[in-house]
C-alpha cells in the first residue's frame, strides 16, 4: 500500500491571500503525480499532471511543483478568490494504479 | 463530448441487500476505474476494467465485483451490503493509450441503513 498524505486537511483564507498545500508520496514506483480540484456535488477536475523531477506547471493563478526524489509536491494559489473554494486532491500514479490523498479543503472567505 | 455519467446519483439500501451501480465512460474511452470514498479516507481504488477484462484490482473483499460491456459501459455490484459500505462511489474513464488521464463522473452516493 502506498500512502499519499496531504496537508493541511483544511484551510480558511481571506480573499486575495496566497496559499499553498503539500502532497507527500512514496518516491518509489513513481510514474506521475496528479492534482485535482473537486467542488462539492461535482466531478473531480484534473488540474495538473507532472512526471519529471523539478516539473513546474501553471494554470492562471494556480501552480504546482514536483520533487520526486524526496516525494513531495506543492500546489500554490496566488490571490485566492471565492471560486477557488474546493477540495484539492493529489494522486500518485504508479502506472498501474492511482493512490489518492484525503485532500485539502480550501475555503476562501470574501 | 459528453462527460462520464453515473447512475443512480443517490441510493438507499438496507443491510444484507445487494446493489448495482452503473458508469458510462466518455465516448471512445475503453478503460473504466472505480473508487470508493468514505469520510476521512482518500479515494480507494476498487478495480479497473479495460476491453471487458479486469486489469487491476484493489484491496476490497469479494463482495465487490464489477464488469464491463462491449460498449465500455461498466457496472459494479456490492452484495450483502454492510453499514460500512455507505460511501460515494466514483468511476473514471481513461482514453485509449493514456496512463495519465482520468475523467471522473459525479459519483453515486450509497447509504446503507
Amino acid at each position: 500500500i502506498l500512502n499519499v498524505e496531504q496537508s493541511p486537511q483544511s484551510l480558511h483564507v481571506q480573499e486575495g491571500d496566497s496559499t499553498n498545500f503539500t502532497c507527500s508520496f512514496p518516491s518509489s514506483n513513481f510514474y506521475a503525480l496528479h492534482w485535482y480540484r473537486w467542488e462539492t456535488a461535482k466531478s473531480p477536475e484534473a488540474l495538473f499532471v507532472m512526471t519529471l523531477n523539478g516539473d513546474e506547471k501553471k494554470k492562471g493563478r494556480i501552480s504546482a511543483t514536483l520533487n520526486t526524489k524526496e516525494g513531495y509536491s506543492y500546489l500554490y494559489i496566488k490571490g485566492s478568490q471565492p471560486e477557488d473554494s474546493a477540495t484539492y486532491l493529489c494522486a500518485h500514479n504508479t502506472g498501474n494504479q492511482f493512490y489518492f490523498g484525503t485532500g485539502t479543503s480550501l475555503t476562501v472567505i470574501p | 463530448k459528453a462527460g462520464v455519467t453515473q447512475t443512480p446519483r443517490y441510493l438507499i439500501k438496507t443491510r444484507g441487500q445487494q446493489v448495482t451501480l452503473s458508469c458510462s465512460p466518455i465516448s471512445g474511452h475503453r478503460s473504466v476505474s472505480w473508487y470508493q470514498q468514505t469520510p476521512g479516507q482518500g479515494l480507494q481504488f476498487l478495480f479497473e476494467y479495460f476491453s471487458e477484462t479486469q486489469r487491476n484490482k484493489g484491496n476490497f473483499p469479494g463482495r465487490f465485483s464489477g464488469r464491463q460491456f462491449s460498449n465500455s459501459r461498466s457496472e459494479m455490484n456490492v452484495s450483502t451490503l454492510e453499514l460500512g459500505d455507505s460511501a460515494l462511489y466514483l468511476c473514471a474513464s481513461t482514453p485509449w493509450g493514456s496512463s495519465y488521464e482520468q475523467y471522473f463522473g459525479p459519483g453515486t452516493r450509497l447509504t446503507v441503513t
